[in-house]
């Protein structure tokens, strides 16, 4: 069974801080990781998108994949409490055409 | 307005009735997906098509079917519907990995449909 592994959480850091949140994945051959961010009672929201091994910034977000270790994680810099969402890992497993298999979230609570 | 939009956005309907929801996407991507959203399960597929006339079973596709006759709409029909399928419905986009460049396999959701069976 090709899964995606989240801690659900909360996870609870203060205005300011880094938030670190972290995804493994189960299939080798992996090739596309996604960040979403999905506030109570709202959609998926993309946020990263992530294809290659090292670091992608944007903004305030920064993804990181290792492929060896099955590994993803994100990383949001100068939390806000508007930062207070859902955090759904996503990963196209090569299955299903384009269809990503999603980790069951993180909630991450941003305190002022 | 461009995007992706589902409807009705709530609905209420009895154990046994036939439900169909809509989705329409007007970005002319190849690729719509239907997933659900429940607690302690996340988001999971139940079926997808990679274009006009194709489409193939997800992870849950059991009591659903889909049809796909034009390529911006997706709609889904739950043929007799049970208490389990209580949920919140999502539709989603993507390009066809060809014409993806850079973007590959990105999904956009559109806004939820929250079905509740009674």
């Amino acid at each position: 069974q090709k899964e995606v592994e989240q801690n659900s959480g909360p996870l609870s850091v203060p205005e300011g801080a880094i938030a670190s949140l972290n995804c493994t994945y189960s299939d080798r051959v992996s090739q596309s990781f996604f960040w979403y961010r999905q506030y109570s009672g709202k959609s998926p929201e993309l946020i990263m998108s992530i294809y290659s091994n090292g670091d992608k910034e944007d903004g305030r977000f920064t993804a990181q994949l290792n492929k060896a270790s099955q590994y993803v994680s994100l990383l949001i810099r100068d939390s806000q409490p508007s930062d207070s969402a859902t955090y759904l890992c996503a990963v196209n497993m090569g299955q299903a055409g384009t269809a990503l298999i999603f980790g069951k979230g993180t909630t991450l609570s941003v305190s002022s | 307005d461009a995007g992706i939009t589902q409807s009705p956005r709530y609905k209420i309907t009895e154990t046994g009735r036939q439900v169909t929801l809509m989705c329409h996407q007007t970005w002319s991507h190849s690729y719509m997906f239907w997933y659900r959203q429940d607690l302690g399960h996340g988001l999971r597929l139940i079926y997808y098509s990679a274009a006009a006339d194709i489409t193939d079973k997800g992870e849950v596709p059991d009591g659903y079917v889909v049809s796909r006759s034009k390529t911006e709409n997706f709609p889904l029909t739950l043929e007799s519907a049970t208490r389990s399928q209580t949920s919140v419905y999502f539709c989603a986009s993507s390009e066809n990995p060809g014409l993806a460049g850079g973007r590959l396999h990105e999904q956009f959701f559109g806004p939820g449909t929250r079905l509740t069976v009674l």
